[in-house]
């Protein structure tokens, strides 16, 4: 069964440092998306991706964050100079569809800390 | 504004009692509501969304407008079912999920 990958699976950065987290969505699907969880938080959205721009973002998607879809397979959440608060598992999702039908296929997660 | 509430963080009960994950909802249209759970060591995945009407592993769950619950049910428990569990919103012309801060379920032996 296909399925949503990351990587890397842990990244430990310094703060003030770029860093770029690696997704590749299920090769069919046409919504990507990036979501994270601090730790003992819940799973916050952060900006939803189709048609190659970013349809909806949420507040904490600041100028620091970034996504692209370089190569029409990886789909990338770029920070550009980390925060300790950065610290947080992200979470690369793909549907089919926005709505509807479209159920959120999760990858594993990318445990992100900030030092 | 929309929100979900789980009240609780940890649930825990014995194998073959009847489980009810409680979920309540914040949001003035239509939304979808889903059940994520996520196993040790896995990734999160769909239980199941109000609209399917279906029950999965056993569980179930019913939307109530009135109340603005969807709360997630059992009959019996199996210690296979021990997870986190995320309720989730999804409303209006976005197409991203609303999550619930989760409810740990642990069903002992």
């Amino acid at each position: 069964e296909p399925e949503v990958t990351q990587t890397p699976s842990h990244q430990v950065t310094q703060m003030g440092q770029e860093v770029i987290l690696r997704c590749v969505p299920i090769s069919n699907h046409l919504y990507f998306y990036w979501y994270r969880q601090i730790l003992g938080q819940k799973v916050e959205f952060l900006v939803s991706f189709y048609n190659n721009e970013i349809s909806e973002k949420s507040e904490i998607f600041d100028d620091q964050f970034s996504v692209e879809r370089p190569d029409g397979s990886n789909f990338t959440l770029k920070i550009r100079s980390t925060k300790l608060e950065d610290s947080a598992m992200y979470f690369c999702a793909s549907s089919k569809a926005g709505r509807n039908t479209g159920e959120l296929f999760f990858g594993e997660g990318s445990r992100l800390t900030v030092l | 504004a929309q929100r979900v509430t789980q009240p609780e963080k940890l649930l825990s009960v014995f194998k073959g009692a009847p489980v009810e994950l409680k979920c309540n909802y914040s949001y003035s249209g239509s939304p979808e509501l889903f059940w994520y759970v996520q196993y040790s060591r896995q990734r999160l995945q769909l239980l199941l969304r109000h609209i399917s009407r279906e029950s999965i592993k056993g569980f179930t769950a019913d939307l109530n407008k009135g109340e603005t619950s969807f709360h997630l049910k059992k009959p019996f428990a199996q210690e296979e079912d021990s997870a986190m569990y995320y309720c989730a919103l999804r409303g209006g012309a976005t197409n991203k999920l609303i999550f619930g801060t989760g409810t740990l379920l642990a069903v002992q032996p």
